[in-house]
C-alpha cells in the first residue's frame, strides 16, 4: 500500500524558513517523480514543485521559484521541501504527491499546515 | 502553458447523475489530464487519468460510478448514482514537460 507521510510544518515568522519532509513507503521511490502541491485556506489546489525519479530535475512554480527547494533521498524513501523567505501568501496545507511516469498524479499524502504569521 | 478552466460549482440529486466539465485551453486539446476528489476536510483522492482519445484508467477503489469523457478540449467526469458521500471538491490536473496544472475546481453538492 502506498504510504506518504508529510511532517514539518509550523507557524513562522514572515521571512522565517522551514523544511517539509514526505516520508513515502509502499513503491520504489526511486523510480518516481514527485511533488509538493499546496492549498490555501478555503482556495484550491496549486502545484509548488517537482522533482523527477533521480532528483537530477527539479521544476518550481514562479510564485516559489528562488525561495524554495525541493529535494529527496532516495536512499532513505524521503521527499524535502525547503521553504526560505516565507510569505504570509505561502499560508497553506503542503501535501506530497507521487506521479505516475512524470505524468499525473496518482497518490496524495494527509498534508502539513504551514502558517506564516507575526 | 496549458490552462484548465472548471465551473466553480454543480448539484445534483441524490441518485441522479451529473456531468462536470474541464476545458483545455488553446493549443492543449489533446493532452491528457486526471481528475481528483477532495471530500471536505480531507486530501485529494485520485480518480483517474484521461486520456486524449477518451480512455481513462480509474485509481484503486475508485467506484463504477465514475467515468470519463471528452469531446474537442473539453474533458468530462460523469458520476452516476450519486451518493452523499460524493458531495466534494472535484479537481483537473495536467501538465507538461516542467510544470504541472490544476483547475479550480467544481463544488459539487448532492440535493
Amino acid at each position: 500500500e502506498v504510504q506518504l507521510l508529510e511532517s514539518g510544518g509550523g507557524l513562522v515568522q514572515p521571512g522565517g524558513s522551514l523544511r517539509l519532509s514526505c516520508a513515502a513507503s509502499g513503491f520504489t521511490f526511486s523510480s518516481y517523480a514527485m511533488s509538493w502541491v499546496r492549498q490555501a485556506p478555503g482556495k484550491g489546489l496549486e502545484w509548488v514543485s517537482g522533482v523527477s525519479g533521480t532528483g537530477s530535475n527539479t521544476y518550481y512554480a514562479d510564485s516559489v521559484k528562488g525561495r524554495f527547494t525541493i529535494s529527496r533521498d532516495n536512499s532513505k524513501n524521503t521527499l524535502f521541501l525547503q521553504m526560505n523567505s516565507l510569505r504570509a501568501e505561502d499560508t497553506a496545507v503542503y501535501y506530497c504527491a507521487k506521479q505516475i511516469a512524470a505524468a499525473c498524479t496518482d497518490y496524495w499524502g494527509q498534508g502539513t499546515l504551514v502558517t506564516v504569521s507575526s | 502553458q496549458p490552462v484548465l478552466t472548471q465551473s466553480s460549482s454543480a448539484s445534483a440529486s441524490l441518485g441522479s447523475s451529473v456531468k462536470l466539465t474541464c476545458t483545455l485551453s488553446s493549443g492543449h486539446s489533446s493532452s491528457i489530464i486526471a481528475w481528483h476528489q477532495q471530500q471536505p476536510g480531507k486530501a485529494p483522492r485520485y480518480l483517474m487519468k484521461l486520456e486524449g482519445s477518451g480512455s481513462y484508467n480509474k485509481g484503486s477503489g475508485v467506484p463504477d460510478r465514475f467515468s470519463g469523457s471528452r469531446s474537442g478540449a473539453d474533458r468530462y467526469l460523469t458520476i452516476s448514482n450519486l451518493q452523499s458521500e460524493d458531495e466534494a471538491d472535484y479537481y483537473c490536473e495536467t501538465w507538461d514537460s516542467n510544470t504541472r496544472v490544476f483547475g479550480g475546481g467544481t463544488k459539487l453538492t448532492v440535493l
